[in-house]
C-alpha cells in the first residue's frame, strides 16, 4: 500500500540554525501539506502545495518557512532561522485533491536547543 | 472562533465492548470530516470519512454519524481490540475554517485505553 514518507525521523538543531524536513508524498497524489504538532497539543496546519505553488497558508507560516518540490517525487519544509518554539512533531501529507483525504506521513520529531 | 473539540481527552473501555468517541465542531460550513487515529509516535492514520451531505457512514467496525443540527459527530467502534488503543482526532475541513480552503482542522484528540 503506497504511503507518504519522511527523513529524517528525529532532528536536533541549535536555536538559529537552518533545517529541511523531507517528505515524499503519494506518487499519484497532486496536493502537499505540512502540519505540525506541539507536544501535547492538536495538529496544526501550517501550508498547502499544489501545482508548484503554495495554495493556502495558515498564520504560523511565517517568512522563517517556507516550502519546495525540488523534483518529482520529494517535498521539503525549510525552516530558516529555528526558534525553541519550533520544536515539534512536522507531519507531511498528501491527497488526490484538495477534496480528497489526506494521507499523513510518520512525521519528524524537531527539537531545538 | 472557529473550532474542533473533543469532549473527553481519556475514554477506558473494555476489550470487546462498544467505543463512542464524540466531538463538536462550530464552524457551520464545515462540509467534509474525518476520523485520524494516531498511535504513539505515529501519524495520523485515517479511519473514516463523512461529508455534510450525510448523516451516516460505516466501514469496517467503525460508524461516523454526523448531527449537523447540533454540529456534533461521533466515532463508534464496534468490538473493540487492544490495537483499537490509540489518540483518536476529528478532523474538519471547508471554507473559511481555520485552516483555509485546504487545510484540516483537528480537535486536541480523545485517548482511548482499551481494559483487558
Amino acid at each position: 500500500e503506497p504511503e507518504v514518507t519522511q527523513t529524517p525521523s528525529h532532528q536536533v538543531t541549535q536555536m538559529g540554525q537552518e533545517v529541511i524536513l523531507r517528505c515524499v508524498p503519494i506518487s499519484n497524489h497532486l496536493y502537499f501539506y505540512w502540519y505540525r504538532q506541539i507536544l501535547g497539543q492538536k495538529v496544526e496546519f501550517l501550508v498547502s502545495f499544489y501545482n508548484n505553488e503554495i495554495s493556502e497558508k495558515s498564520e504560523i507560516f511565517d517568512d522563517q518557512f517556507s516550502v519546495e518540490r525540488p523534483d518529482g517525487s520529494n517535498f521539503t519544509l525549510k525552516i530558516r532561522s529555528t526558534k525553541l518554539e519550533d520544536s515539534a512533531m512536522y507531519f507531511c501529507a498528501s491527497s488526490t485533491s484538495s477534496q480528497e483525504t489526506q494521507y499523513f506521513g510518520p512525521g519528524t520529531r524537531l527539537l531545538v536547543l | 472562533g472557529e473550532s474542533v473539540g473533543l469532549h473527553l481527552p481519556t475514554l477506558s473501555v473494555q476489550e470487546g465492548d462498544n467505543s463512542i468517541i464524540n466531538c463538536a465542531y462550530s464552524n457551520s460550513a464545515s462540509d467534509y470530516f474525518i476520523w485520524y487515529k494516531q498511535e504513539s509516535g505515529k501519524g495520523p492514520q485515517f479511519i473514516i470519512d463523512i461529508r455534510s451531505n450525510m448523516d451516516k457512514r460505516q466501514g469496517q467496525r467503525v460508524t461516523v454519524l454526523l448531527n449537523k443540527t447540533v454540529k456534533h459527530l461521533s466515532l463508534q467502534i464496534a468490538a473493540t481490540q487492544p490495537g483499537d488503543s490509540a489518540v483518536y482526532f476529528c478532523a474538519e475541513k471547508g471554507m473559511d475554517s481555520g485552516g483555509g480552503a485546504d487545510g484540516l482542522t483537528f480537535g486536541k484528540g480523545t485517548h482511548l485505553i482499551i481494559q483487558p
